[in-house]
């Protein structure tokens, strides 16, 4: 089946700009993780959502980042102001429903994002 | 809080031989344990967990990894390199009893040389 899609691949943007990074999880994975990558760098955890339940925003970096997700499927990263420190690829992931733990993520391309 | 550990950025290898590629973790409770892979300019694939039962974990690609209890360990294990085996590798944890994120260690790197 369809795997995690992400749009756009790569994303070059001015400073200053507002950026928005799609996210397509596995139909019927109730659970989705937004991670950023900077290059040589570990995955950094954003944004966790989980059904109808309010978000965990704890690894937002700044209120310039903000995400949301349309009728528990798509979920879109809009990031406010854009920095030069905010170029990184962005993987989104998508997991069945966490309440066990074990559940596997499954991630995204990813989304390449290039601030000048 | 949970915590992931990769002492080693990169590892070499020669085709053939046995790899290993190291992981410890901290936890408050019991760890759920993952290793993924990721080559370049793509996504991380999935390797292998542990979440219960047997120590010895046997994944994709012929890869294993054996979870220690004691030592705190997960490492990732395979008996045979391939010169395709080269790739960015990360090591994650769950804790249990701690929210549902996943805490990923800083990946390393392992090259397989012909």
């Amino acid at each position: 089946g369809a795997g995690v899609s992400q749009s756009p691949s790569n994303k070059v943007t001015e400073k200053g700009k507002d950026v928005e990074l799609r996210c397509d999880p596995i139909s019927g994975h109730t659970a989705l993780y937004w991670y950023r990558q900077s290059l040589g760098q570990g995955l950094e955890f954003l944004i966790y959502f989980q059904g109808n339940s309010a978000p965990d925003k704890s690894g937002l970096p700044s209120d310039r980042f903000s995400a949301e997700r349309t009728g528990g499927s798509v979920s879109t990263l809009t990031i406010q102001r854009t920095q030069q420190e905010d170029s990184a690829v962005y993987l989104c992931a998508s997991s069945r429903r966490t309440s066990g733990g074990g559940e596997t993520q499954y991630f995204g391309p990813g989304t390449r994002l290039l601030v000048l | 809080a949970q915590s992931v550990a990769q002492p080693e950025d990169q590892v070499n290898v020669a085709e053939g031989n046995p790899l290993t590629v190291k992981c410890t973790y901290s936890v408050s409770g019991n760890p759920y344990l993952f290793w993924y892979v990721q080559y370049p300019n793509r996504g991380l694939q999935f390797l292998l967990k542990y979440i219960t039962g047997d120590n010895l974990v046997k994944g994709s690609y012929g890869f294993e990894a054996e979870f220690n209890k004691s030592q705190t360990s997960f490492h990732l294990k395979k008996p045979s390199a391939l010169v395709s085996d080269s790739a960015l590798y990360f090591c994650a944890v769950r804790d249990m009893n701690y929210g549902q994120n996943f805490v990923f260690g800083p990946g390393t790197r392992l090259s397989v040389l012909p």
